[in-house]
């Protein structure tokens, strides 16, 4: 399978916890994108890659949410002393280089914070 | 910053009969526009996108939308839909080079037999 994987597909933790969530694009692609996406509402975007520098993280819901790409190629996105309204669906897209506008997106990590 | 607006955010419809799903866009120059299925527990995936040249964009399965300056709209339509139709269906547009779009609310298709 050669699509955008997430990794896990479902996390249940208690509130006050960290989290760490994982998304492989593709291996071609150079930007990642992260999106949040509640219940009946579409993707909300927090932040993306291009490569391992982080372009564009002002949208990322408060300080205890973070994300990484140390080498390019996979990414990271924790979230720090989760509360209940981080309870979600956490997805990961990723796309080619300029030029190439679709996003492929991942299966999602559905979070449930009790 | 772009905002998208799904008027509907649900439409029933029975199988074999035509469906528009709306979609309406701010205005702005240079406007990429999409339109995503997702099926229960899975990722979104592109059934068509417009980023220029002709205003009515064919899609996967049979689906097709229409861009509309004038109205800034992009609805979305299929002549006939099947059962496994059902899903919710996501606008989004973007616009500048960081491609970051922004999406609606979603629309739920419901297919009955």
């Amino acid at each position: 399978d050669t699509g955008v994987s997430q990794d896990p597909r479902h996390k249940i933790t208690k509130r006050g916890q960290n989290v760490t969530f994982r998304c492989d694009p593709i291996s071609e692609h150079n930007r990642l994108y992260w999106y949040r996406q509640t219940l009946g509402q579409g993707p909300e975007f927090l932040t993306y890659f291009q490569n391992e520098a982080q372009l564009e993280k002002s949208r990322l819901l408060s300080d205890r949410f973070s994300a990484e790409r140390p080498k390019g190629s996979f990414s990271t996105l924790e979230i720090q002393r989760t509360e209940q309204g981080d309870s979600a669906m956490y997805l990961c897209a990723s796309k080619e280089r300029e030029g190439k506008n679709e996003q492929f997106f991942g299966p999602g990590t559905r979070l449930t914070v009790l | 910053a772009q905002s998208v607006t799904q008027l509907d955010s649900q439409v029933p419809v029975f199988e074999e009969a035509p469906v528009e799903l709306r979609c309406n866009y701010s205005s702005s120059v240079s406007v990429y526009l999409f339109w995503y299925v997702q099926y229960p527990n899975q990722g979104l995936q592109l059934l068509l996108k417009y980023l220029s040249g002709s205003t009515l964009v064919k899609g996967i399965n049979g689906f097709e939308a229409e861009f509309n300056k004038s109205q800034t709209s992009f609805h979305l339509r299929k002549p006939s839909v099947h059962i496994s139709d059902t899903a919710e269906y996501f606008c989004a547009a973007s616009s500048g080079g960081s491609y970051i779009p922004t999406f609606g609310r979603g629309t739920s298709l419901i297919v009955h037999p």
